[in-house]
């Protein structure tokens, strides 16, 4: 069964950092293309970033609301996906929920909930 | 730069009958286009890949169909736990996700 959790969400103070974790289970997590999509409350999903599987380059891509503020990095040892965020701003306020695709089936984590806050 | 429209915005109906909810894509598609449902709470759930093909554990009642740049999700007849958000998402080949701006499906 393919699993997605995800951790390290919680409050923070604008211009702070966080780093979120997505432990994956189920699947051959080192040829996966893992992504980010985050959901501000009361609104829709936002793509946020990608990273592909080492043997596809291992090329991470952002949206622009955070290119140069977040990074994506893996942990294929650990089966783990991470989101760096830096310079939280109020409106990254969100559930960031990892998703990837397995056998052409999406599959998404339960999230976890970043505030930000002064 | 693919943009997802979704209409309507809100449809209130009632359990028992037929919704038609629609996606159409700024650029013809071709594949990897999906569906999705979001409760109150929830993470999204996978109804709908690759257009038309059903998730597993899906009800039949669900259908998706379209190409090109139109594309519909049918419930065929709504179930009192079918009322919720819908997003439909398009995937490119570089797997950047591109996600429709919602429908709720709501009691009438």
């Amino acid at each position: 069964e393919v699993q997605l959790v995800e951790s390290g969400g919680g409050l923070v103070k604008p211009g702070e950092s966080l780093r979120l974790s997505c432990a994956a289970s189920g699947f051959t997590f080192s040829k996966a293309w893992m992504s980010w999509v985050r959901q501000a409350p009361g609104e829709g999903l936002e793509w946020i970033g990608r990273i592909k599987s080492k043997s596809d380059g291992g090329t991470i891509d952002y949206a622009a609301p955070v290119q140069g503020r977040f990074t994506i990095s893996r942990d294929d040892s650990k089966n783990t996906v991470f989101l760096q965020m830096n310079s939280l701003q109020t409106e990254d306020r969100a559930v960031y929920y990892c998703t990837t695709v397995v056998e052409r089936l999406g599959y998404w984590g339960h999230g976890t909930l970043v505030t930000v806050s002064s | 730069e693919m943009v997802l429209t979704q209409s309507p915005v809100t449809l209130s109906l009632s359990p028992g009958e037929r919704a038609t909810l629609s996606c159409r894509t700024s650029h013809i598609v071709t594949n990897y286009l999906c569906w999705f449902q979001q409760k109150p709470g929830q993470a999204p759930r996978l109804l709908i890949y690759d257009a038309s093909n059903r998730a597993t554990g899906i009800p039949a009642r669900f259908s998706g169909s379209g190409s090109g740049t139109d594309f519909t999700l049918t419930i065929s007849s709504l179930e009192p736990e079918d009322f919720a958000v819908y997003y439909c998402q398009y995937r490119d080949n570089w797997g950047v996700l591109t996600f429709g701006g919602g429908t709720k499906v709501d009691i009438k």
